[in-house]
């Protein structure tokens, strides 16, 4: 049973360019996330979509930073223009049903912006 | 509204001595309680959960927590640490009140020395 896919694994960029970022869910999974985590701040949550509709865009922390669903099975976040401080490991997590199931996280996109 | 706080950010013990990682959660309605683990890398995996039943639920790798709800309390626990268990462990809280809503805790690091 695949994990959540998550690519890059790495990407460095300059300053200024555009960034995207992809997540390939579990199978079958209603529920997906995007998370940053930095030392600072820890693990934040970003946005999350259910059943592909975005439902909680509070945390994505400016309009720099997009994300889409289109289908079940694949999700974008992108970053434009992309700044140093956006420098961060994110993470792509799905989960099945409602509250009582665990998330499933993928290894992440670690993004160092120069 | 729900929160969790994880006590300590750094634990370290010897390898062979108890672990222990405490976590305390506010929550309106029963809540469902996690604990996961973040290994270099990699993203946040399941340790175990509680949800409803046994308030002791063990989990992978020798831990286990137990719910009490008197305390608020949901700390985690092996008898044994083993040097593969550095890693940062997460607490996190979950309601069903018709709709998502898990918070994670800032992490405690756990270092093993030999």
């Amino acid at each position: 049973d695949a994990g959540v896919i998550q690519s890059p694994r790495h990407e460095v960029t300059e300053m200024g360019q555009e960034v995207t970022l992809r997540c390939k869910p579990i199978s079958g999974h209603d529920y997906l996330f995007w998370y940053r985590q930095t030392m600072m701040r820890g693990l934040e949550l970003l946005i999350y979509f259910n059943n592909n509709v975005p439902i909680d865009d509070s945390g994505m922390p400016e309009d720099r930073f997009s994300a889409k669903m289109p289908n079940a099975s694949f999700s974008t976040l992108k970053i434009q223009p992309s700044e140093p401080r956006d420098s961060a490991v994110y993470f792509c997590a799905s989960m099945k049903d409602s509250s009582n199931q665990p998330q499933h996280f993928g290894d992440g996109t670690r993004l160092s912006i120069l | 509204a729900q929160s969790v706080t994880q006590l300590g950010s750094h634990v370290s013990v010897s390898e062979g001595a108890l672990v222990l990682l405490r976590c305390n959660y506010s929550s309106s309605v029963p809540p469902y309680l996690f604990w996961y683990v973040q290994y270099p890398n990699q993203g946040l995996q399941l340790l175990l959960k509680y949800t409803t039943g046994a308030t002791l639920v063990k989990g992978i790798n020798g831990f286990e927590a137990e719910f009490k709800k008197s305390e608020t309390s949901f700390h985690l626990t092996k008898p044994s640490a083993h040097m593969s268990d550095a890693a940062e462990y997460f607490c996190a809280v979950s309601e069903d009140t018709g709709g998502f809503k898990t918070i994670f805790g800032a992490g405690t690091r756990l270092f093993v020395k030999a």
